[in-house]
């Protein structure tokens, strides 16, 4: 079984940047698939993007790729988000999420979730 | 505008069967397994179901997904009040390279 803990909430001004992380315990941390799943309020879920520690290059959706970064720390088994240039539009709850076998395919482990306000 | 297709709402009184669908394409559902969430109210989404049709242990079998072609469905049977959540299909999109999602389903249980 795997946990995700995910760092705190987090209120932003537009045109700044969040860093959002998340620690996972109870695997092998670095042939998991990471990803980070948002969804704004009263929304759907998107994919957002995601990271193999091992392989360490990220993947990312288009439709945020210029903004985003993910990163992958095997020593402390902690993913992070970097979302820049923030917008009003960016307000959501930021998911991180873990599929065991390397796979972005579907996701079995979510951590807690961190709403981010911008305003 | 999700990539994926499903009613905004289902409902159902206790005990009976309810289905939900989600309608794709070739570039997703039509060549890729289904998953299905669940989404209590205030809380993470939660795997309900992998590869088209498996449930991860701890689901009930109450609960049976199927795929046909471009579409897929979640079917819930012996409905329970606790049921009552928002369900999300997803699967790979080969021409996105990515996951994607359905907008969601709320499943009332009258």
């Amino acid at each position: 079984q795997v946990q995700v803990e995910q760092s705190g909430a987090e209120v932003k001004k537009p045109g700044s940047s969040v860093n959002v992380s998340c620690k996972a315990s109870g695997g092998t941390f670095r042939g998991y698939a990471i990803s980070w799943v948002r969804q704004a309020p009263g929304q759907g879920l998107e994919w957002m993007g995601g990271i193999i520690p091992m392989f360490g290059t990220p993947n990312y959706a288009q439709r945020v790729q210029a903004r985003v970064t993910i990163t992958a720390d095997e020593s402390t088994s902690t993913a992070t988000m970097e979302l820049t240039s923030l917008r009003s539009e960016d307000t959501a709850v930021y998911y991180c999420a873990i599929q065991t076998t390397g796979n972005f395919e579907y996701f079995q482990y979510w951590g807690q979730g961190t709403l981010l306000i911008v305003s | 505008q999700s990539v994926l297709t499903q009613p905004p709402s289902a409902s159902g009184t206790p005990g009976e069967t309810v289905t939900i669908s989600c309608s794709g394409s070739s570039s997703n559902i039509g060549n890729n397994y289904v998953y299905w969430y669940q989404q209590l109210p205030g809380t993470a989404p939660r795997l309900l179901m992998y590869r088209s049709n498996q449930r991860p242990s701890g689901v009930p079998d109450r609960f049976s997904g199927s795929k046909s072609g471009t579409s897929a469905s979640l079917a819930i049977s012996g409905l329970r009040s606790e049921d009552e959540a928002e369900y999300y299909c997803g699967t790979w999109d080969g021409s996105l390279l990515g996951p994607v999602f359905g907008g969601g389903t709320k499943l009332t249980v009258l």
